[in-house]
Parts: structure tokens; C-alpha cells; sequence
């Protein structure tokens, strides 16, 4: 099976920088994602890690390293409307994705 | 066309009712998902559909029953539902599942409420 685990809340304030870890354990292991859901909406797509190293998307970045089974998602200059769930997800076979627990990111002025 | 939509927002049953969910996306997506999301939970994935095939059902109960009509369209029957069954029904699309950097997008999701 596949257990994922990431922080349960973050608070910080606008302009700052979050970084929000997952480790995971899984058996057949694709790649890493991460998923922005504001309360009320879907999940939408941020950023995918196959490979070891730094993807880079505009204020959000994301890391992995296979060999440590970890990876964070680096959110840059806050803004309010960052504040929402973040979910890592690992990717097996089948294009399966289990998500972990979620970090809710909470964003102050 | 780059959303996935869902209809309804949101539903009502009864535990006797019989009802159906639907999804739709028109951005040739090959594979199709059924996820759902309790309230502060993660989405749990219950069905992936491959090519109109059901490929994957994760031990989803059989009052809850995937249809896929055609390559854009995915329905969810529902039928004798528990209360315990209330919650987000998302839906999820990507163009296959067979791609190494396959990505799903997700529908607004429909929220299920059982009486």
C-alpha cells in the first residue's frame, strides 16, 4: 500500500516563503504531485516530480528526491489567495494517484 | 474546452432513492476517474476508466455503479446509499493512463448529501 505524510497546517504571513514537506512509502513509485484545493472547490494541478531535482512554476516550485522517498512544495511570495489545502499524491502504476492528508496553508495579512 | 464539468453542484437522496451523477470533459481525454472526499480529507479514488474500460475499482461497495457511455462522457449510479456516503464526488480526467507524466484535472465535484 501507499501512506504519504505532510504537515497538517501551516500559518504564515503575506510575502513570506512555505515550505511544505511529504514523505512517502510506497510499493511501484511513478512520480510525485501536488494539488492546490480551495474550500469548496476541486483539486487542481500544480506541479509533477518524476525525477530527482527542483521543478520550477512561476512562485511555486516542487522537489523530489527518490532516494529519500521525500519531496516539498516551496510556495514563494504569499499571497491571500494562496490560502487553501495542499495535497502531495504519489503516482503508481496505472496512473494511480493516493494523496496525502493535506496541509492547510493559512495565509495573514 | 480545458475543464472537466459536473452535474449536479449538488444532491439530496434518500436512502431508498436511486440517482446518478454525471461528468463530462471534451479535451480527448482517454482515462476517467471517480474519486470521493470526505469533508477535510484527501480525495480517495473509487474507479479509473481506460479507453470506455473499467480498468481499476477499489473495492467500492455495489451500490455505487460506473457507467462510461462514450470516450467523454462518465456517469455514477447510486442506488440504496447510506448516510455515511455523504460527501464530495469529484470526477477526473487525463489524456491516458499509460503516459509517464500523465496529469489529472478534476471537476468542481458534486456533493452528495444522504439522508
Amino acid at each position: 500500500g501507499q501512506s504519504l505524510e505532510q504537515p497538517s497546517e501551516v500559518t504564515a504571513v503575506e510575502g513570506a516563503i512555505v515550505q511544505i514537506n511529504c514523505t512517502y512509502q510506497t510499493s511501484g513509485f511513478y512520480g510525485l504531485s501536488w494539488y492546490q484545493q480551495h474550500d469548496g472547490g476541486a483539486p487542481t494541478f500544480l506541479s509533477y516530480n518524476a525525477l530527482d531535482g527542483l521543478e520550477e512554476t512561476g512562485r511555486f516550485s516542487s522537489f523530489l528526491s527518490r532516494s529519500d522517498s521525500y519531496g516539498y512544495l516551496l510556495l514563494q511570495e504569499l499571497q491571500m489567495k494562496d490560502s487553501a489545502s495542499y495535497f502531495c499524491a504519489v503516482r503508481t502504476a496505472g496512473n494511480k494517484l493516493t494523496f496525502g492528508g493535506g496541509t492547510r496553508v493559512l495565509v495573514k495579512p | 474546452d480545458t475543464e472537466v464539468t459536473q452535474t449536479p453542484k449538488h444532491l439530496v437522496m434518500g436512502m431508498t432513492n436511486k440517482k446518478s451523477l454525471k461528468c463530462e470533459q471534451h479535451m480527448g481525454h482517454r482515462a476517467m476517474y471517480w474519486y470521493k472526499q470526505k469533508a477535510k480529507k484527501p480525495p480517495e479514488l473509487m474507479f479509473v476508466y481506460s479507453y470506455e474500460k473499467l480498468s481499476i475499482n477499489e473495492s467500492v461497495p455495489s451500490r455505487f455503479s460506473p457507467e462510461c457511455p462514450n470516450s467523454s462522457l462518465l456517469n455514477l449510479h447510486l442506488h440504496a446509499l447510506q448516510p455515511e456516503d455523504s460527501a464530495l464526488y469529484l470526477c477526473a480526467s487525463s489524456p491516458t493512463k499509460r503516459s509517464s507524466t500523465d496529469t489529472q484535472y478534476f471537476g468542481p465535484g458534486t456533493r452528495l448529501t444522504v439522508l
